[in-house]
């Protein structure tokens, strides 16, 4: 079974912090996301990365960075966080080719105060 | 733009009853299309996925439908469990994403099943 691991799943942050969040996958996918999930508006792609040092702008990159030194793991850093980036942020993985799913980890609540 | 549209944010069924959840498109070039279910302070979890190729998978209590003439996503669940209740959300990858393997989300639908 494919096992996405985040750091934590609950988090609280002031404004103006730098915030990591971090993602572990163990089945040496190549392909890594991140999204956030807020009600009414589903999940929403941040970042995404194909390979190691390989990253990519999803739909709402504004606010965010990322990081893939080692393939297993992809860190989500919010540079200097705000209240509108209170959200839940989900990580995923998966294989690079054929018709496969992403698999997710069990996500990160995190509120900025 | 919305392209993947879940347009029911709820739905309730009694127990023993089918679940019927739907979601549209408007992307042509979505090929592959997956359904996953999120319980509370938990991740989603991958449930059936259907290529473009097909107009129906089935795994046990759960079959995906797919009318591509309609741009239209079905899933149905019977007989619907308790243990159901969740949100489903419906995801499409674009055929020309290459190896970004991008997914497209819709907006999610809250499944409440009735003991």
């Amino acid at each position: 079974d494919v096992k996405v691991t985040q750091s934590s799943r609950y988090l609280v942050k002031r404004t103006g912090e730098k915030v990591f969040l971090e993602c572990v996958q163990d089945m040496d996918h190549e392909n890594m996301f991140w999204y956030r999930q807020d009600p009414g508006l589903g999940l929403r792609l941040i970042y995404f990365s194909y390979d190691v040092k390989m990253k990519e702008k999803g739909d709402i990159p504004e606010g965010y960075s990322v990081s893939r030194e080692k393939k297993e793991r992809f860190s989500l850093i919010l540079e200097s966080a705000s209240t509108n980036q209170t959200s839940m942020y989900l990580c995923a993985s998966r294989m690079l080719r054929g018709s496969q799913p992403q698999h997710f980890g069990d996500g990160t609540r995190l509120s900025i105060l | 733009d919305q392209q993947v549209k879940q347009n029911s944010p709820s739905l309730s069924v009694q127990e023993g009853r089918i679940s019927i959840l739907n979601c549209d498109y408007t992307n042509s070039m979505f090929d592959y299309f997956l359904w996953y279910k999120k319980y509370p302070a938990e991740g989603p979890t991958f449930l059936i996925s259907i290529s473009s190729i097909k107009d129906k998978n089935e795994d046990g209590r759960f079959t995906v439908f797919l009318n591509k003439s309609a741009k239209h996503l079905s899933l149905h669940i019977v007989p619907s469990q308790p243990g159901d209740s969740a949100v489903y959300f419906c995801a499409a990858r674009d055929v020309y994403g290459g190896a970004t393997n991008k997914l497209i989300f819709g907006t999610g639908t809250l499944l409440a099943v009735q003991p």
